[in-house]
């Protein structure tokens, strides 16, 4: 089984830089995704991470450092559409199906 | 290009009743999923399939049935709804590992259940 964290909410301001944790546990780590969810509409892919290291997408970055259990989504310029729900999800190697197992994610509010 | 289509997107039952949601994709993904998000609990699978005519459980499976009869579709079933099966279902589809083991999970955009 897993058990996976992440903060309930934040709030930021517009054109700041924020940083979203998210500590995990597994038995066989095989990959973490950051998905994004505004209010009332479909989770979307934002990163993906398998090894150690940031990648970096844009605007956004994840990091990643597997003998921590931990990952964090970077945030930079922000903006008033960024407000969403932001979900941590860890995939598992046993099991098949390419699982996934979600954290309960972090609203974060960005405010002027 | 369509992705992953959900219906119904809105739905009321009453309890005992029976229904089935249709989760549909376009993108030749072998694997498809049925989630449900509540508040605080974030997104549980139901049930999950690697392959057309093959199913399997998830964490929360129980009062669920699914049927994967073609590849593109797959079909999540409340045979008696109970107030407890209110919640919000997402469907998603991905490629197999075998394929692509690094592509995400593709969502569709939901349908609201309410059982009263």
């Amino acid at each position: 089984g897993q058990n996976i964290d992440q903060p309930t909410e934040m709030t930021a301001t517009e054109g700041a830089i924020v940083q979203i944790n998210c500590t995990y546990q597994t038995s066989g780590f095989n990959g973490l995704f950051w998905y994004q969810q505004h209010a009332g509409e479909a989770p979307t892919f934002l990163s993906y991470n398998v090894l150690d290291g940031l990648e970096e997408k844009g605007r956004f970055s994840s990091f990643l450092s597997r003998s921590k259990g931990y990952s964090y989504l970077l945030l930079k310029e922000l903006q008033m559409k960024d407000s969403a729900s932001y979900l941590c999800a860890v995939r598992e190697v046993t099991g098949g199906g390419n699982k996934l197992t979600f954290g309960t994610g972090t609203q974060l509010k960005v405010e002027l | 290009n369509a992705g992953v289509t959900q219906t119904p997107k809105f739905r009321v039952l009453k309890t005992g009743q029976s229904m089935t949601l249709l989760c549909a994709q376009d993108m030749n993904h072998e694997y498809m999923y049925w989630y449900r998000q509540d508040p605080g609990m974030g997104l549980r699978l139901i049930h999950y399939s690697v392959g057309e005519g093959t199913t399997a459980k998830g964490e929360v499976p129980d009062g669920y049935n699914v049927s994967r009869l073609k590849k593109q579709n797959f079909l999540l079933g409340l045979e008696s709804a109970a107030p407890s099966q209110t919640s919000v279902y997402f469907c998603a589809s991905s490629y197999s590992s075998y394929r692509d083991p690094n592509q995400p999970q593709h969502f569709g955009d939901g349908t609201r259940l309410s059982i009263l």
